[in-house]
């Protein structure tokens, strides 16, 4: 069972912020929402996390919805260096919870 | 963010014989650590998770036997494919968490084995 589904692909344009969404409808209340990037032939990174309040790091800002039941990554100013797989996972956080992760969506941004 | 490295970042080896690949934490200790095989085109599926001085436990439909996991120390994990065959090749990737319920998991940079 996907527990998050996300776009298959994207385009962004340089400089612009790219909002990646994601569906987590099942969400449940202490699951939190976490975001990883891979770029092509390289290990997944970590980018941010959220439970129910909004998130800004130096990587981007993640906006939970006040259902949980959807979330988006905002990348306020896209390189070209962001061009990657982008993963929406779900994830208690306690015990050996396991990141499991889906399809994401492949973000491609077109200078 | 902490780094985890991995050895070697490309292997060949030809079939039936065995390789191994080292998964280090290196500059935290890690309690737990995961392997995920990823072929191309497709997502990162997780093979097993290991903690420090345990056995590891193997997800549904990996071979135990085939893919040999041992976390001896705070710092290292090995994964040693044995008697590898073609349909083996295929990007291995590892990663690492300090404690349980810790929020962050490390990722290395993962090796891609191509079995001849």
């Amino acid at each position: 069972d996907a527990k998050t589904t996300q776009p298959t692909s994207m385009d962004c344009a340089e400089g612009r912020a790219a909002n990646l969404p994601c569906n987590h409808s099942t969400i449940s209340g202490n699951e939190y929402v976490y975001w990883y990037r891979q770029i092509h032939s390289q290990g997944p990174q970590y980018i941010i996390h959220g439970l129910k309040n909004n998130e800004t790091n130096e990587m981007a800002s993640l906006i939970i919805t006040e259902d949980r039941k959807s979330s988006t990554l905002i990348l306020p100013h896209a390189t070209l260096r962001d061009t990657a797989v982008y993963y929406c996972i779900v994830k208690r956080n306690f015990g050996n919870e396991k990141l499991t992760f889906g399809t994401g969506t492949r973000l491609t941004i077109i200078p | 963010g902490a780094v985890v490295s991995q050895h070697p970042s490309w292997v060949i080896c030809k079939s039936g014989t065995s390789v191994k690949i080292e998964c280090r934490s290196l500059d935290f200790q890690a309690t737990t650590m995961f392997w995920y095989r990823q072929f191309p085109k497709q997502s990162l599926m997780l093979m097993a998770t290991s903690n420090e001085g345990s056995k590891a436990t193997y997800e549904q439909g990996v071979e135990k036997d085939k893919f040999l996991i041992n976390h001896a120390s705070l710092t290292l994990s090995t994964l040693t494919v044995t008697s590898a065959h073609p349909e083996d090749s295929s990007f291995y990737i590892c990663s690492a968490r300090w404690g349980q319920g810790a929020y962050e998991q490390y990722f290395g940079p993962g090796t891609r084995l191509t079995v001849t």
